[in-house]
């Protein structure tokens, strides 16, 4: 079965440092990818996915992601954090082939401190 | 941002009491799906629609149903609320079930 591991809880950086968000699935196939932010009270909103092709994503608020296949990871990253960032974000993980359901990660809290 | 609305914002209601919540969307996606978010198990899959009428089981779907009478609506039931159903729910809708969710802004219950 397909799961996703996010290994941070939560994390704590400052204002204008860099950022890089774990993430790590397990199984087999080609997966499809996604992360998803989600600030307090709000629902989830997708930042960037992977299907295929190159695999450094750009998405949306300065976040990349880069799929690497021999690690199984896909972790999150930002160049200089905003206070604006702080907020809980998601990996999720896919089969590309097949007919499953999106398996979500537990999520990891960002606090950013000035 | 999809066009995803969800009825009521915010509940409390008392143990033993059937509470409805509602999903409508103006996406015309085919899949819709239930999901509840709880403080250190992330998002978990309660229920999902593949169509109208056509539904199946999350991994959490003990105490609830589901109906999807129109493409646009997607109503989750709990018959009889207990208090391990206090959490937050979300709605979600995707062109295919592999494919990136579209959330909507969740209803937060409370069972007393």
């Amino acid at each position: 079965a397909q799961s996703v591991t996010q290994p941070d809880i939560h994390i704590t950086v400052s204002e204008g440092a860099s950022l890089e968000l774990r993430c790590n699935y397990s199984y087999g196939a080609t997966p499809y990818l996604f992360w998803y932010v989600q600030s307090p009270g709000q629902g989830l909103q997708l930042l960037l996915k992977y299907f295929s092709g190159d695999t450094l994503v750009q998405g949306i608020k300065g976040f990349e992601a880069e799929f690497k296949r021999s690690q199984s990871s896909f972790n999150l990253r930002k160049p200089s954090v905003h206070w604006s960032d702080a907020a809980e974000y998601f990996c999720a993980v896919v089969d590309s082939g097949g007919y499953q359901k999106v398996t979500f990660g537990t999520g990891t809290k960002l606090q950013v401190i000035p | 941002d999809a066009g995803i609305t969800q009825s009521p914002r915010h509940k409390v209601t008392e143990t033993g009491t059937p509470v409805t919540l509602r999903c409508h969307q103006t996406e015309n996606h085919r899949y819709m799906y239930w999901y509840r978010q709880d403080p250190g198990h992330g998002l978990r899959l309660i229920h999902y629609s593949y169509g109208v009428k056509d539904t199946d089981k999350g991994e959490v779907s003990d105490g609830y149903s589901v109906s999807r009478s129109k493409t646009e609506d997607f109503l989750l039931t709990l018959e009889s609320a207990t208090s391990s159903q206090t959490s937050v729910y979300f709605c979600a809708i995707s062109e295919s079930l592999n494919r990136d969710r579209y959330f909507g802004p969740g209803t937060r219950l409370t069972v007393t």
